[in-house]
């Protein structure tokens, strides 16, 4: 089956420490994206990767970064420096540059700060 | 004007009644506006999409409207069903972008 694929579906971090959430596609697709959903808020994106080296800061990437290796891998790492880190994760890919290329989204990952 | 402001937050539905989702956007350079649907704990799902030349799709029980000279856009779901209670987000995108700009969110609930 085609499809995106988050994990660790939950994940638990103590304040002070680093984690990294994995998102892995096998729809070829060229685009990834990272977004942090917080209730209330909408969808805001952190960053992107139109191909593979390359990735974009969105409009909220103050404390993640992420690294685009391989076509189908785009991880986010979550750093200390992130002040409020407990939300829902989600990544999403797209075919890529083009007209009205849809987003397929991953099932999310539920990070919460102990 | 990179916003798109959605409402109601939340909507209630008797079943078989419709339930409408507004949108408003400024930003005139958006060519592509997606609705997805979204139930607890999952990742949102694309639902019904628009471009701005049409002013109105229609998939199944789900309608979008398209209102250019208003700048709006709103998703009509007929004959509304309790399957149908999830959580609702229009976006926006600008064109030659890969940054699509997100609703709030509208909370549906379709009561039996």
């Amino acid at each position: 089956d085609g499809g995106i694929t988050q994990s660790p579906k939950y994940l638990f971090r103590k304040e002070g420490q680093n984690v990294t959430l994995s998102c892995e596609q096998n729809l070829n697709h060229d685009a990834m994206y990272w977004y942090r959903q917080d209730p209330g808020q909408g969808l805001r994106l952190i960053y992107y990767s139109q191909i593979v080296n390359d990735f974009q800061k969105g409009d909220i990437a103050e404390g993640y970064s992420v690294s685009r290796e391989k076509k189908e891998s785009f991880p986010l790492t979550v750093t200390s420096a992130q002040k409020n880190p407990t939300a829902f994760y989600l990544c999403a890919s797209s075919i890529g540059w083009g007209s009205y290329n849809e987003q397929f989204f991953g099932p999310g990952t539920r990070l919460t700060v102990l | 004007q990179q916003q798109v402001k959605q409402s109601p937050q939340s909507l209630i539905v008797q079943k078989g009644g419709i339930s409408i989702i507004n949108c408003a956007y400024e930003n005139t350079a958006f060519d592509y506006f997606p609705w997805y649907q979204q139930f607890p704990g999952k990742g949102p799902a694309l639902l019904i999409a628009i471009r701005p030349d049409v002013s109105e799709k229609k998939e199944g029980r789900f309608t979008i409207s398209f209102n250019k000279s208003a700048k709006q856009f709103s998703l009509h779901i007929m004959d509304s069903q309790p399957g149908d209670s999830a959580t609702y987000f229009c976006a926006a995108r600008t064109s030659g972008t890969y940054k699509y700009i997100f609703g709030t969110g509208t909370r549906l609930k379709v009561l039996a």
